[in-house]
């Protein structure tokens, strides 16, 4: 059973600190990934996608990806309150053919305090 | 572009009934998913389709759930007959070319009620 592990939270961060959400997978042949937030009672919302090893930015937003590790992290820099929210981390795989299946994690659940 | 379109919003149903969920992806997207959502078991992922063809319907869970996609621009989830368990809120996706690493851009979601 391939998975995706994360910590289900809350994590509470004060505003304007550096959130970090973690994700382990446990598929090694994992091809890519995805951070999603969700807010209360709303759909999965794409924030991020990774596919190198490394880091990827994207406004106050930062992925990292380490393959040899299976860990895939997400820097939330200058937290606002706004960002409260559970956000999921999704990797994708090759389960055959042409199969890719997208797992999600079960969220970490984010409190940013003002 | 109008993202996912799910309907209804929400269905409230008794046990035994027919319930069906409908699905338009974005379009040009040609991949399309169902996931399923609890609190206890997060999204899972319930079948998907690459060009109207079922890939992958090992998340089913069960012969009283089945998915049709007739062509690009519909799909559809039913639950014959339900149950109180089958309560959750349940998600299309669809993503573009779908080899594992385009993104998959969620619906608004069914929330889906079984009494």
């Amino acid at each position: 059973q391939k998975e995706v592990e994360q910590n289900s939270g809350p994590l509470s961060v004060p505003e304007g600190a550096i959130a970090s959400l973690n994700c382990t997978y446990s598929d090694r042949g994992s091809q890519s990934f995805f951070w999603y937030r969700q807010y209360s009672g709303k759909s999965p919302e794409l924030i991020m996608f990774i596919y190198s090893n490394g880091d990827k930015e994207d406004g106050r937003f930062t992925a990292q990806l380490n393959k040899a590790s299976q860990y895939v992290s997400l820097l939330i820099r200058d937290s606002q309150p706004s960002d409260s929210a559970t956000y999921l981390c999704a990797v994708s795989g090759n389960s055959g053919g042409s199969n890719y299946k997208l797992t999600f994690g079960k969220g970490t659940l984010l409190t940013v305090n003002p | 572009d109008a993202g996912v379109i799910q309907s209804p919003r929400h269905e409230v149903t008794e046990m035994g009934q027919e319930v069906t969920l409908r699905c338009k992806p974005i379009s040009g997207h040609n991949s399309l998913f169902w996931y399923r959502q609890t609190m206890m078991r997060g999204l899972e992922l319930l079948i998907y389709f690459n060009n109207n063809v079922p890939i992958d319907d090992s998340g089913m869970p069960e012969d009283r759930f089945s998915a049709k996609m007739p062509n690009a621009s519909f799909s559809t989830l039913k639950i014959q007959p339900s149950e109180p368990r089958d309560s959750a809120v349940y998600f299309c996706a669809s993503s573009l070319a779908w080899t594992g690493g385009t993104p998959a851009f969620f619906g608004q979601g069914t929330r889906l009620t079984v009494v």
